[in-house]
């Protein structure tokens, strides 16, 4: 099956221990992104790259850190510095930063 | 920067009665997208708008790019249980080579059986 698998869907950690979320596609899409959710709200912008080895800062960046070294993935390291890392976490993939964005299931992480 | 105004934040309505929920800025878009949410999940893609006064159709739902750029509605008409969950508008604008989105903060649909 084709699409966008993020692990784990729940997610438990201590105050102060970094965490890495996983996001996988294999739809051969370029973009990948990472998006952040909180009750009530919208949508907010982390981290997005257009190609592999590349990417940029979005609106909340602060506390979080990314990588890209292969196509199909984007993991996301929330960093100890993030103040409030307590969140539903969503990537999205697109065939290129141009495209139409795809969502995968999420995963809510718990800081205790 | 860019926000978006999205209405009503909630909705409780019958079965079988229409919905009409939209979303308003003072920025322009270069598209408009509108997504659907169930809870713990991550939004689906229900309809994507790409041109100033386009008005698409998925079955039982419309939607339209407003001719100023600047709204976008969505409509559901002949509602059934299944379309419970929050449905988000966003606005896509470029920066820096890329669709940047914009998104709403959510209307919450209850749909009474």
């Amino acid at each position: 099956d084709g699409g966008i698998t993020q692990s784990p869907k729940y997610l438990f950690r201590k105050e102060g221990q970094n965490v890495t979320l996983s996001c996988e596609q294999n739809l051969n899409h370029d973009a990948m992104y990472w998006y952040r959710q909180d009750p009530g709200q919208g949508l907010r912008l982390i981290y997005y790259s257009q190609i592999v080895n590349d990417f940029q800062k979005g609106d909340i960046a602060e506390g979080y850190s990314v990588s890209r070294e292969k196509k199909e993935s984007f993991p996301l390291t929330v960093t100890s510095a993030q103040k409030n890392p307590t969140a539903f976490y969503l990537c999205a993939s697109s065939m290129t930063s141009r495209e139409t964005q795809y969502f995968g299931p999420g995963t809510r992480l718990l800081v205790l | 920067g860019q926000q978006l105004n999205q209405s009503p934040q909630s909705m409780f309505i019958q079965e079988g009665e229409d919905v009409s929920m939209n979303c308003t800025s003072s920025s322009i878009f270069n598209t408009w997208l509108w997504y659907k949410q169930d809870p713990g999940e991550g939004p689906v893609l229900l309809i994507a708008l790409y041109k100033a006064g386009e008005l698409t159709s998925n079955g039982r739902l419309t939607a339209q790019f407003g001719i100023t750029r600047k709204d976008s509605f969505l409509n559901i008409s002949a509602s059934i249980p299944s379309d419970v969950g929050i449905y988000f508008c966003a606005g896509g604008i470029t920066q820096g080579g890329s669709e940047k989105l914009v998104f709403g903060k959510g209307t919450k649909l209850t749909v009474n059986p």
